[in-house]
């Protein structure tokens, strides 16, 4: 079974306006993280925002935000007033606290395109 | 300077080529990971060490190997290439006991085995 599950291959959201990237994930480890990461088309990636599962507000940073709805397995990032810079492919991606590699699972990608 | 290097960035070769990618950080992480990015894919693991002294596999480690030379410096070789292991690689380090555990990037190899 897939354990981060990305829906959205594609998004478009117009320039100003807010958009949310989906993000679903399985678990049955109670410890775990959620993190997002932005691939621009130059390929390098980077770290946006992190939720632990114990954590028991939603993360923020700048116009980024986590609306993590643990009942639900979700994750969702949502980016606000969009601008053209954010197009981009958009990663989810989990870290269980019982995997040895400790390793970063990640989602298929959702890419983001910002229109003018 | 960037924190995390990869060497080269782009590479094409030919397939029964012995390829090796480098990375080097200067971040001081103990742990250090190589993974592959394929069109269409989010990333997958090929190899992780959490110290010089400790190498283990990853979800796709057939056809690869690793050395990790020194606390900053992890490499990972193709030793015959081919063409399906065409992608982009990345490096990436992380600290021990971190809160969080956040993986720092490279820029990414971009590997063509033709």
């Amino acid at each position: 079974a897939q354990k981060i599950t990305q829906t959205q291959p594609g998004m478009f959201v117009q320039e100003k306006e807010a958009v949310t990237l989906d993000c679903t994930y399985d678990t049955s480890d109670p410890s775990y993280g959620l993190f997002w990461y932005k691939q621009p088309s130059s390929g390098e990636m980077i770290f946006l925002i992190y939720q632990g599962s114990y954590d028991q507000q939603n993360a923020t940073e700048g116009r980024y935000s986590l609306n993590f709805q643990k009942a639900r397995k979700s994750a969702n990032l949502v980016i606000s007033a969009s601008q053209l810079g954010d197009s981009a492919m958009y990663f989810c991606a989990m870290r269980e606290a019982s995997g040895s590699a400790r390793q970063l699972t990640f989602g298929s990608g959702t890419q983001l395109t910002v229109l003018p | 300077d960037a924190d995390v290097t990869q060497t080269p960035r782009n590479r094409i070769t030919k397939t029964g080529k012995r390829i090796m990618l480098e990375c080097s950080q200067t971040k001081g992480h103990d742990r250090m990971y190589w993974y592959r990015q394929d069109p269409g894919l989010g990333l997958r693991l090929i190899y992780y060490s959490f110290d010089v002294k400790d190498i283990n596999k990853g979800e796709i480690s057939d056809g690869y190997s690793v050395s990790r030379q020194a606390q900053a410096k992890f490499s990972l070789s193709l030793e015959s290439a081919i063409p399906n292991q065409t992608a982009l690689y990345f490096c990436a380090t992380s600290v021990a006991g971190a809160t969080y555990n956040e993986q720092f990037f490279g820029p990414g190899t971009r590997l063509t085995v033709l």
